[in-house]
């Protein structure tokens, strides 16, 4: 089993909609929890943070459950700037160091 | 924010020669820097993480022979590509934290390095 699994994709959705992803990890230990976004041949850029409380920032709410050992990732009303791969990076915590993991990333297509 | 300098951007070199990238954190000191490789549509997968001042760790599977890392100082790594061959064409990233053993602390990403080895 992978470390951090996500859903390839790609979502096609129109603008205005609503998508989730969803992001598994198989490390229990597992501290830290981010989102990131990559455009196409580009360098990937921190979306956000997840905090185990959940979290919301403008049209992106984060969600943690350590139960299940998964991350969600919730957009509203999609734009077409949107569309990128989003990936979920998780930390374990190896030999002393917390390393960053990503997920195979996850593929947004926003449709006019 | 705290910006990582990568460079270069893209190299192209000849089959058996070594290549070196730079990764510089710009406005704070990195004490763990970490360098990914990503093929065409894929993930980006970890090679090693750097620690200033000790040898890197490796991920399973990475030769630490044919892919050198040398974290100097609180402010620059390098990975040399040694004796490049095609299959070594890639897209590397490195990316740069700041607190060692921080727990929420993000990383930054270099701009990447577009290797191609002809």
């Amino acid at each position: 089993r992978k470390e951090v699994e996500q859903d390839p994709g790609p979502f096609n959705v129109p603008e205005g909609a609503t998508v989730a992803f969803n992001c598994t990890y198989s490390n229990s230990a597992s501290q830290s929890f981010f989102w990131y976004r990559q455009d196409c041949r580009k360098e990937p850029k921190l979306l956000m943070s997840v905090y185990s409380s959940g979290n919301e920032d403008g049209r992106f709410t984060a969600q943690l459950n350590r139960a299940s050992q998964y991350i969600s990732l919730l957009i509203r009303d999609s734009k077409l700037s949107d569309s990128a791969t989003y990936l979920c990076v998780v930390t374990p915590r190896s030999s002393g160091t917390y390393k960053y993991i990503f997920g195979t990333g996850t593929r947004l297509k926003v449709l006019a | 924010g705290a910006v990582v300098s990568q460079h270069p951007s893209r190299v192209i070199c000849k089959s058996g020669t070594s290549v070196k990238i730079e990764c510089r954190s710009l406005d704070f000191q990195a004490t763990t820097m970490f360098w990914y490789r990503q093929f065409p549509k894929k993930s980006l997968m970890l090679m090693a993480t750097s620690n200033e001042g000790s040898k890197a760790t490796y991920e399973q599977g990475v030769e630490k022979d044919k892919f050198l890392i040398n974290h100097a100082s609180l402010t620059l790594s390098t990975l040399t590509v040694t004796s490049a061959h095609p299959e070594d064409s890639s897209f590397y990233i490195c990316s740069a934290r700041e607190s060692y053993r921080a727990e929420n602390t993000e990383a930054f990403f270099g701009q990447g390095t577009r290797l191609t080895v002809v």
